[in-house]
């Protein structure tokens, strides 16, 4: 069955940018998706189809996919963007969710 | 103001259903492609099921068989129907609003086998 893989976690300092990657075979043919959770809290989405910002999202939010690789992108990283980040694609018909990242701002 | 409401969850035995619904408010529901996904106590985010506007639907390995999703227009509702349960299955689950665009969550309802 299809995997998507991520890093277990990610640390940046504030005001730096942040990188978070989702990896699969042949993503690049897929539309890959971003959600923001912070504990205790319902996932927010944060990219669709690889680039596009829901509205609401700041700017600083950026994705891109390529080859097996999607990135989330996140610059001038504010502590308020702290908390688990998910890839997800859909593949034969199902929903495939990445393992997650946590990103700490410290 | 747009959102969806689950409601159902609880404690059951091993073996035993439970019927989650999600209410939908605000939008047009019957326009929208519905998912569940759950999300076990300190895990990661799973699929559980979809469902089209038109009624296409597709469930996870580990719930065909022993799930069935459906929806009621008319009612502005998404249904999980669970049986045979396992304790594999205690997640909180939430409806999840679209396909190619998933904004909208609702606040999950958690259910423990």
């Amino acid at each position: 069955s299809y995997e998507l893989t991520q890093t277990l976690s990610v640390s940046v300092s504030p005001g730096q940018t942040a990188f978070i990657t989702c990896s699969g075979h042949g993503l690049e043919n897929k539309y890959t998706c971003w959600f923001h959770q912070k504990p205790g809290q319902s996932p927010v989405l944060v990219i669709y189809q690889d680039n596009r910002r829901p509205s609401g999202i700041p700017e600083r939010f950026s994705g891109s996919n390529s080859g097996n690789t999607a990135t989330l992108t996140i610059s001038g990283t504010q502590t308020m963007d702290e908390g688990d980040y998910y890839c997800q694609a859909w593949d034969n018909n199902a929903v495939i969710f990445g393992g997650g990242t946590k990103l700490t701002v410290l | 103001e747009a959102q969806l409401v689950e409601s159902g969850g609880g404690l059951v035995q091993p073996g035993g259903s439970l019927r989650l619904s999600c209410a939908a408010f605000g939008f047009t529901f019957s326009s929208y492609e519905m998912n569940w996904v759950r999300q076990a106590p300190g895990k990661g985010l799973e699929w559980v099921s979809y469902i089209s506007s038109s009624g296409l639907i597709y469930y996870a390995e580990s719930v065909k068989g022993r799930f069935t999703i459906s929806r009621d227009n008319a009612k502005n509702s998404l249904y999980l129907q669970m049986n045979n349960l396992r304790a594999e299955d205690t997640a909180l689950y939430y409806c999840v609003r679209d396909r190619l665009v998933p904004d909208m969550w609702g606040q999950g309802t958690m259910v423990t086998v």
